[in-house]
């Protein structure tokens, strides 16, 4: 049974610091595993996505990496800004089924 | 616009009574997915279906039933209301293919039960 946990459960950084979130899952048979950042009140938006194929993936600022012998996941945030506030929630999806199973979420702060 | 949308955006109603929620995409995808999110943030899948089939069904109260009438709408029937039903709930579709099973998500319905 597939179980996805994300550490720290909160952060605060000032801005310009470049992070590490982390994602830990326990079925390394994961067919993908999809990055996403939750704003207060909103939907969830689509950040990256990794197959199980690759070891990492990037867009702009943020870059995802693989790791599923250790059943990990991180997302690297460069010289992150307070628009980075959010919550970040990574979601795994193991292979041969649909489901995604979601981590707990870190919230993070950027602070001016 | 190409979106993954939801109706109503906010629900309140009382105890007992029956809704539904009405989810539609337009990124010709064929599975969708409904998620409850708990007062603690914490996301779970419901139901899944795929080409109308439902593929995912979670241990739900069959108070719940999701109907997807063709591959662009899935919606969600609730009977009988708890109070523990109050939640938000999102709808999220997917495409087949190793490039395009990347999870959209709409803008929720967040549900209130009194």
């Amino acid at each position: 049974k597939q179980e996805v946990t994300q550490i720290p459960a909160a952060l605060s950084v000032p801005e310009g610091e470049n992070l590490v979130l982390n994602c830990s899952f326990t079925d390394s048979a994961i067919y993908n595993l999809q990055w996403f950042r939750q704003d207060p009140g909103k939907g969830l938006t689509s950040l990256l996505l990794i197959q199980s194929s690759q070891r990492e993936q990037t867009s702009g600022r943020l870059n995802a990496s693989l790791d599923k012998s250790s059943g990990r996941s991180t997302l690297y945030i460069a010289a992150s800004q307070p628009g980075d506030s959010a919550t970040y929630l990574c979601a795994a999806r193991s292979s041969g089924t649909y489901k995604y199973i979601f981590g707990t979420g870190t919230r993070l702060k950027v602070l001016a | 616009d190409t979106a993954v949308s939801q109706t109503p955006k906010y629900l309140v109603t009382q105890m007992g009574n029956d809704k539904s929620i009405k989810c539609e995409q337009n990124l010709g995808h064929d599975t969708m997915y409904w998620y409850k999110q708990d007062s603690k943030k914490f996301l779970k899948i419901m139901f899944s279906y795929n080409n109308k089939e439902l593929i995912i069904n979670e241990t739900v109260p069959n108070r719940f039933s999701p109907k997807s009438p063709d591959k662009a709408h899935l919606n969600l029937h609730i009977n009988s209301l708890e109070l523990g039903d109050s939640a938000v709930y999102f709808c999220a579709s997917s495409g087949s293919g190793s490039s395009y099973n990347e999870q959209f998500f709409g803008p929720g319905t967040r549900l209130t039960v009194l």
